[in-house]
């Protein structure tokens, strides 16, 4: 099954923390991309890659970090610079620029 | 600044009901426009993509029609079933060889049986 492949679904962190979520896929996209969903607004882009080994800031980066050491990989870390970390976060890919998206099925983390 | 709004936010309708759902965008120069669909607690299903030099795409008992110069796009949903309850929502590309979209805050459709 082709597709993309996000974990957990459920993260609970603690305040000062740092945690890291997971997405992979497997549809040979060179795109991938990370948003953020809050109640009541729209999608949010956090980072994108392009392509392996190079990624670019979103609108709303202050306090992620990513990186994309293989093609299927691109992690999420969201460090304690975050201020309001709880929302729910979806993993994209496409195959290259201003084409069709794919979504993972989310991670929703919440601070404790 | 490209800004995209979705009215109504909530619509709830009969079973076997045909419905459109809007999508407008206040600059005109996009590439595309993707319609989505999503479950509650899921990630988005890509429904369809209109390309801007293309007038409207359908697939099944959707049909989503891209008027550029008005900014503005609808997704008509023939039939409703109550399988189609989900929020959906709209997103535009801001220009060629960009990776960037701008989504919309969607319409949370509700389809009784």
């Amino acid at each position: 099954d082709g597709g993309i492949t996000q974990s957990p679904k459920y993260l609970f962190r603690k305040e000062g923390q740092n945690v890291t979520l997971s997405c992979e896929q497997n549809l040979n996209h060179d795109a991938m991309y990370w948003y953020r969903q809050d109640p009541g607004q729209g999608l949010r882009l956090i980072y994108y890659s392009q392509i392996v080994n190079d990624f670019q800031k979103g609108d709303i980066a202050e306090g992620y970090s990513v990186s994309r050491e293989k093609k299927e990989s691109f992690p999420l870390t969201v460090t304690s610079a975050q201020k309001n970390p709880t929302a729910f976060y979806l993993c994209a890919s496409s195959a290259s620029a201003n084409t069709e998206a794919f979504f993972g099925q989310g991670t929703r983390l919440t601070v404790v | 600044k490209q800004e995209v709004t979705q009215i109504p936010a909530a619509l709830s309708v009969p079973e076997g009901e045909n419905l459109v759902l809007n999508c407008s965008f206040t600059d005109s120069a996009i590439y595309n426009l993707q319609w989505f669909r999503q479950d509650p607690g899921k990630g988005l299903t890509s429904l369809l993509l209109i390309q801007s030099s293309q007038r409207e795409q359908t697939s099944g008992r959707l049909n989503a029609s891209l008027d550029k110069s008005s900014g503005r796009s609808t997704l008509y949903i023939a039939a409703s079933q109550p399988g189609d309850s989900a929020t959906y929502l709209c997103a535009v590309s801001r220009g060629s060889g960009t990776y960037k979209y701008i989504f919309g805050t969607g319409t949370r459709l509700k389809v009784l049986a």
